[in-house]
């Protein structure tokens, strides 16, 4: 188990379906992350939240839109995938500062048909 | 892009053996961090040593840094069936803030009881 709680651990959704991802942490940490990854890569950065302002968007295409309620809840809207979207998502968080260790959740695990 | 590069990027080796994985980075790092991953699972953090640190040990984990030659190293002594995992290293810019990570290849270790 992990300090990172995502949900649901498994989705699968159409390419016209609108779904989102949850994230929740309760460690008081101020910055949250999501990450997607392809089987047998590593994981690519998509979105930095940092005192739940958007600082870092890696060029994500609009079709993945993130959100960050509060401080511990961080989601990822989803609308209009396709195929090649589908991937593990995590999500992590931790202290703001340079030096801090990421903790992950274990993921969803995401099919788009 | 990529920053860290791990070698090999499969390693099998006997129960009680040590494993050796190697890591190469291209830009200036604040810190270069160490992440475990087991099959379709979170990533759980290792062990973080700073640039200005040379080495640094935690349990049968042995981590070194050269900064000269942008590269690391992460030993792992006495190694057990449950070591079986993907292993990455993962490096932040030199600035402030929360900027994410960006992780290597990974290398993929079995253990064989």
């Amino acid at each position: 188990d992990t300090e990172v709680t995502q949900t649901p651990k498994h989705l699968v959704m159409g390419m016209t379906n609108k779904k989102s991802l949850k994230c929740e942490q309760h460690m008081g940490h101020r910055a949250m992350y999501w990450y997607k990854q392809k089987a047998k890569k590593p994981p690519e950065l998509m979105f930095v939240y940092s005192y739940e302002k958007l600082s870092i968007n890696e060029s994500v295409p609009s079709r993945f839109s993130p959100e960050c309620p509060n401080s511990s809840l961080l989601n990822l809207h989803l609308h209009a995938l396709q195929p090649e979207d589908s991937a593990l998502y995590l999500c992590a968080s931790s202290q703001a500062g340079p030096n801090s260790p990421l903790h992950f959740g274990n993921g969803t695990r995401l099919t788009v048909t | 892009s990529q920053q860290g590069e791990e070698d090999p990027q499969a390693l099998s080796i006997q129960e009680g053996e040590n494993a050796t994985m190697n890591c190469s980075y291209k830009t200036s790092i604040n810190n270069l961090q160490w992440y475990r991953q087991n099959s379709g699972r979170g990533l759980v953090h290792l062990i973080l040593i700073r640039s200005n640190e040379r080495e640094k040990h935690s349990g049968r984990l042995r981590v070194t840094l050269d900064t000269s030659k942008k590269s690391s190293s992460l030993l792992i002594t006495a190694s057990r069936a449950a070591d079986t995992a993907s292993y990455f290293c993962a490096t932040g810019s030199s600035g402030g803030g929360a900027d994410g990570l960006t992780f290597g290849k990974g290398t993929h270790l079995i253990i064989q009881p």
